[in-house]
């Protein structure tokens, strides 16, 4: 079974302050995913990753940045917490280049005051 | 990209009784995947299906890409299958871009 973890269920963080997510999948996925959930938006992909330290921006990347330094593990960080990032912030990753079936992780419900 | 439609948006059943989801999408697809959002906010894949039909227990998806519409099938509902489920592709050619219906909320009642 693929199995795709982070770092945190929930966490509160103030304004301004920097925020990394954590994100480890066990299957040797070369594609891991960062997408965001909100009310009346459904989700929305920020940031993708198809190789270490190889990254494209999704729909949404302003206010983010992501690194990929180890194959498992990508991370996702916001450089300077506002509340419009309050969400519900969810990882995924596959194994195809194209197409592929995409599992996801427990989801990181952030809420910055 | 795609457009992804689902309908319902909001299904309430009794307990033991079948249901049927809809998903349809706008342009072909190499990747089609049916989930279920807990209540926790996990999705949990219950079908990757670009075409044809798989069952899985009381679920079964059919995806007819010709038509570009896809169909979730509960069936002898319980009270543990209330949730969202999502419909999600991908274009054909679109990489990994997956995106997203905007869901059924599905609650099942004694």
């Amino acid at each position: 079974d693929v199995k795709v973890t982070q770092s945190s269920r929930y966490l509160v963080k103030r304004t301004g302050e920097k925020v990394f997510l954590e994100c480890v999948q066990d299957m040797d996925h070369e594609n891991m995913f960062w997408y965001r959930q909100d009310p009346g938006l459904g989700l929305r992909l920020i940031y993708f990753s198809y190789d270490v330290k190889m990254k494209e921006k999704g729909d949404i990347p302003e206010g983010y940045s992501v690194s990929r330094e180890k194959k498992e593990r990508f991370s996702l960080i916001l450089e300077s917490a506002s509340t419009n990032q309050t969400s519900m912030y969810l990882c995924a990753s596959t194994d195809r280049a194209e197409g592929g079936e995409q599992y996801f992780g427990p989801g990181t419900r952030l809420t910055v005051t | 990209g795609i457009q992804v439609e689902q309908s319902p948006p909001d299904l309430i059943l009794q307990e033991g009784a079948n249901s049927t989801l809809r998903c349809n999408f706008s342009d072909s697809v190499n990747n089609l995947q049916w989930f279920h959002q807990n209540p926790w906010g996990q999705l949990i894949n219950l079908f990757y299906i670009p075409s044809g039909t798989k069952q899985n227990g009381r679920l079964s998806a059919t995806t007819v890409a010709t038509e570009r519409y896809s169909l979730l099938y509960i069936s002898s509902s319980q009270t543990t299958d209330s949730g969202v489920y999502f419909c999600a592709g991908i274009l054909t050619g679109g990489g990994n871009k997956l995106t997203f219906g905007t869901g059924t909320q599905l609650k099942v009642e004694l």
